[in-house]
């Protein structure tokens, strides 16, 4: 049971350079989101898909860009990565219902120099 | 804006000792809280999920309580184990809308079971 899968785990980048982190879930659920985690700020949200062929910003999505490409799949894209963008980032799934608990990957940590 | 406090930051206790955790939030007119654990290197783990109208959820040695007129919340973990050893976050949620976008994290308490 692999649930959700990011990768890549760890990623250097600098400033300027472009990315995109991958994120695949197997429960078949309705919605994914991605999140950054940092110390002192706690979890906060990018941009979420509420189901196929939605994105919605969340509260921190300036500089990312999402895509979700299937019902499976929610890549998260860094076009011009930027030192404050240094982060560790997460991606989940829920069945989407009001009230279904949330799957986490294990994470990417990503550090822009 | 929502914002949620979980106090202690850290905690250390002696296996096999009863434990409660605290979570605060400032806004009551929640839809949901829940509860995650997160091991070192990894993504957080649901443990437990209130919802509103719920007064509290259990699982195993994990019991979770929710006030929502007074805006908290306990996690209480009884005869503690070492593999207990993880940071404890709670999440409120301000909307029937899918369950993650509205999601508001506290910053954890760390919890360490010494042996």
């Amino acid at each position: 049971n692999a649930g959700v899968t990011q990768t890549p785990k760890f990623q250097v980048l600098k400033t300027g350079q472009s990315m995109t982190l991958q994120c695949a879930q197997d429960m078949n659920h309705n919605s994914m989101y991605w999140y950054r985690q940092d110390p002192g700020m706690g979890l906060r949200l990018i941009y979420y898909s509420a189901s196929e062929g939605t994105t919605d910003k969340g509260e921190v999505p300036n500089g990312y860009n999402v895509s979700r490409l299937n019902k499976r799949e929610f890549s998260l894209r860094l076009e011009s990565a930027a030192p404050s963008q240094t982060s560790v980032y997460f991606c989940a799934s829920s069945a989407g219902l009001g009230g279904s608990p949330l799957h986490f990957g294990n994470g990417t940590r990503l550090t822009v120099t | 804006k929502q914002e949620v406090t979980q106090i202690p930051a850290a905690l250390s206790v002696p296996e096999g000792e009863n434990l409660v955790l605290n979570c605060s939030f400032t806004d009551s007119a929640i839809y949901n809280l829940q509860w995650f654990r997160q091991d070192p290197g990894k993504g957080l783990t649901s443990l437990l999920l209130i919802q509103s109208s719920q007064r509290e959820q259990t699982s195993g040695r994990l019991n979770a309580s929710l006030d929502k007129s007074s805006g908290r919340s306990t996690l209480y973990i009884a005869a503690s184990q070492p593999g207990d050893s993880a940071t404890y976050l709670c999440a409120v949620s301000g909307s029937r809308e899918t369950s993650g976008s509205r999601l508001t994290f506290g910053e954890g308490t760390q919890l360490t079971v010494n042996p």
